[in-house]
């Protein structure tokens, strides 16, 4: 079974301060992706990569940006957290080839307050 | 960006009904189209991922049919009951697509009452 964990469930921050969410995979799946999942917008893609130390944007990379140094983690990094990013946060981890079902985390849901 | 549209955007059934909802993508370039349920409180989940125009793919009372020339995808739940209730995501991956990208519709919630 494929486990995609995410380091919280819920987490309050204040506007300006440096926020890290950690996405762990452990079945060594290439790809992994961040999104953002608002009202009526579906699931957004942030930021994604397809190797160690890769990454690609998405469509919305603006004020974020994410770090893949090991093969399992990968980490979206708020640089100064802004009450717009208020919102639900999944990863997700794909195989790297085939279909590329993606295996999707909890869920992290962040306000910036 | 690439548009995945899917219809109806909420939709509320009395349990044993039947229901389904539309998902449309892009015609061309299409490699994989996937269905996701994702219930409150818990992570999205893989239903479907269809390639060939005309699939027809089936789990329990749930099922999927794709069109890729005409660029849409139905999914019907025969005999609704409340824990089908869910937002159920269409995902759209075109060929030649590095790193697994898909693009997502905004999602059909569908709330079923007992």
């Amino acid at each position: 079974d494929v486990k995609v964990t995410q380091s919280s469930r819920y987490l309050v921050k204040r506007t300006g301060e440096k926020v890290f969410l950690e996405c762990v995979q452990d079945m060594d799946h290439e790809n992994m992706f961040w999104y953002r999942q608002d009202p009526g917008l579906g699931l957004r893609l942030i930021y994604f990569s397809y190797d160690v130390k890769m990454k690609e944007k998405g469509d919305i990379p603006e004020g974020y940006s994410v770090s893949r140094e090991k093969k399992e983690r990968f980490s979206l990094i708020l640089e100064s957290a802004s009450t717009n990013q208020t919102s639900m946060y999944l990863c997700a981890s794909s195989p790297g080839f085939q279909k590329d079902t993606q295996y999707f985390g909890p869920g992290t849901r962040l306000t910036v307050l | 960006i690439l548009n995945v549209e899917q219809s109806p955007q909420s939709l509320h059934v009395q349990e044993g009904d039947s229901t389904n909802f539309t998902c449309s993508f892009p015609s061309s370039n299409f490699y994989a189209l996937h269905w996701y349920r994702w219930e409150t409180a818990k992570s999205p989940e893989a239903l479907f991922v269809m390639t060939l125009n005309g699939d027809e793919k089936k789990k329990g009372q749930i099922s999927a049919t794709l069109n890729t020339k005409e660029g849409y995808s139905y999914l019907y739940i025969k005999g609704s009951q409340p824990e089908d209730s869910a937002t159920y995501l269409c995902a759209f991956k075109k060929i030649y697509n590095q790193g697994g990208k898909l693009i997502f519709g905004q999602g059909t919630e569908l709330s079923v009452k007992p």
